[in-house]
Formats: structure tokens, C-alpha cells, sequence
């Protein structure tokens, strides 16, 4: 099993461009959550989807947008890139049912919006 | 709102000496607290949560809910233990996580 798995590791994108991430969770997962990580800062929750829908949303604006397939991976959109929008992403996946709900991470990708 | 504070940024230690990295916490409810640790050029993962009640790598945290505090400690800092350290909650039972800045360890030989 390789785990949560996220793609891609680097991106550069210019100011107003749009973002498209992509993350695969560890076998037997359904849930899936990401999260942004600004430098020198703990991540921060953007939203969580189960079921293909979104279950619990942060303090993001409705440029942050994701999806869930069937398979539960998972998309995080974010639209009119701004320079703050500069972080690592960090995908988690869980199985929301479990008696274990232990989250694991990916390794994430590294936004760079110039 | 949920918070998790971690007052001090960067830490260092000698091998052989204790480390305590604090973890306090401001939430209405029941939260589960966790500690993660990242690992230089690796990702993110559990080291130990307040449930489980156990020993992971030497390390131990008890949760006090009188004083809303998670501290991580570890009698015997080892090399290997140098890392980035985050105290982290959850609420309503679904791994919604809320993180605290986190702490970076640095262990001296």
C-alpha cells in the first residue's frame, strides 16, 4: 500500500491562473481532507469530503473548491490564484466508519504562485 | 472557535535530556487532542493520541482537562528525535483537525 499519495509534488502558477491537486487515499479509505500549510504555520483545514460530497468546509473563501470520484480520490480547485495562496497542500485520508480514525497524510504539493 | 497554541516555536536539547514540548488547547466540547511529528524530508504522521494512552518512542502526554492542556514529554531526548512536532485536536469525532503552529526539536549530541 503506498499511502496517500498526492500529485503534483511542485507546481509554479501565476497570479490568476487556476490549480487543479490531486490526491489518492490509502486503501480502504473513504475520507478524504485537505489542508493548507503556509510557511512556518500548522496546517489548516479547508474541507472534507465523504461520499463525494463536501462534509465540513474551513475558513477558505468559495475559490477553494474540491470533488470526490467514486474511487475516493480526491480534487482540491482553487481559482484566481493570489500570491498568499502560496503553501504546501496536504491531503489526509481516514475511514470515517472505523474504530480507528487516524488520519494519514501525504506528502503533499508545494504551490507557488508568482 | 477551536485553538491550539504551542508557545514555543523552536527547541533545543541535549541528547540524554528531557524534552517537554507544550500543547494548550481553548474548545467548548470534548475534544480528541493528538500529537504529530514530521520527520526531516518526510510526511506528516501520528506519533500519539490522548485515547490510546500509550508510550510511542519514549514519548507520553496526558491530557488535563482542568488546565485545557496536551504536553508531550520525553525523559531521554534521543538524536532520532529531532523533528517538527504538532499538537493537533479534533471535534465531532471526524478527524476535522485543528493544529497549532507546531514546535521544531532540535537534539544536540
Amino acid at each position: 500500500d503506498a499511502g496517500v499519495t498526492q500529485s503534483p509534488t511542485h507546481l509554479i502558477k501565476t497570479r490568476g491562473q487556476q490549480v487543479t491537486l490531486r490526491c489518492s487515499p490509502k486503501s480502504g479509505h473513504d475520507t478524504v481532507s485537505w489542508y493548507q500549510q503556509a510557511l512556518g504555520q500548522g496546517p489548516q483545514f479547508i474541507f472534507q469530503y465523504y461520499e463525494e460530497e463536501e462534509r465540513q468546509r474551513g475558513n477558505f473563501p468559495d475559490r477553494f473548491s474540491g470533488h470526490q470520484f467514486p474511487n475516493y480520490s480526491s480534487e482540491l480547485n482553487v481559482n484566481a490564484l493570489l500570491l498568499g495562496d502560496s503553501a504546501l497542500y496536504l491531503c489526509a485520508s481516514s475511514f470515517l466508519r472505523g474504530l480507528d480514525t487516524e488520519a494519514f497524510f501525504g506528502q503533499g504539493t508545494r504551490l507557488t504562485v508568482v | 472557535a477551536q485553538r491550539v497554541t504551542q508557545p514555543e516555536k523552536l527547541l533545543s536539547v541535549f541528547k540524554g535530556a528531557p524534552v517537554e514540548l507544550k500543547c494548550n488547547y481553548s474548545y467548548s466540547g470534548s475534544p480528541e487532542l493528538f500529537w504529530y511529528v514530521q520527520y526531516s524530508r518526510q510526511r506528516l504522521q501520528l506519533l500519539l493520541r490522548h485515547i490510546s494512552r500509550e508510550s510511542i518512542k519514549g514519548f507520553t502526554a496526558d491530557l488535563n482537562k482542568g488546565e485545557t492542556s496536551f504536553h508531550l514529554k520525553k525523559p531521554f531526548a534521543q538524536e532520532e528525535d529531532s523533528a517538527m512536532y504538532y499538537c493537533a485536536l479534533s471535534y465531532y469525532g471526524n478527524n476535522r483537525l485543528a493544529f497549532g503552529k507546531g514546535n521544531q526539536v532540535v537534539v544536540i549530541p
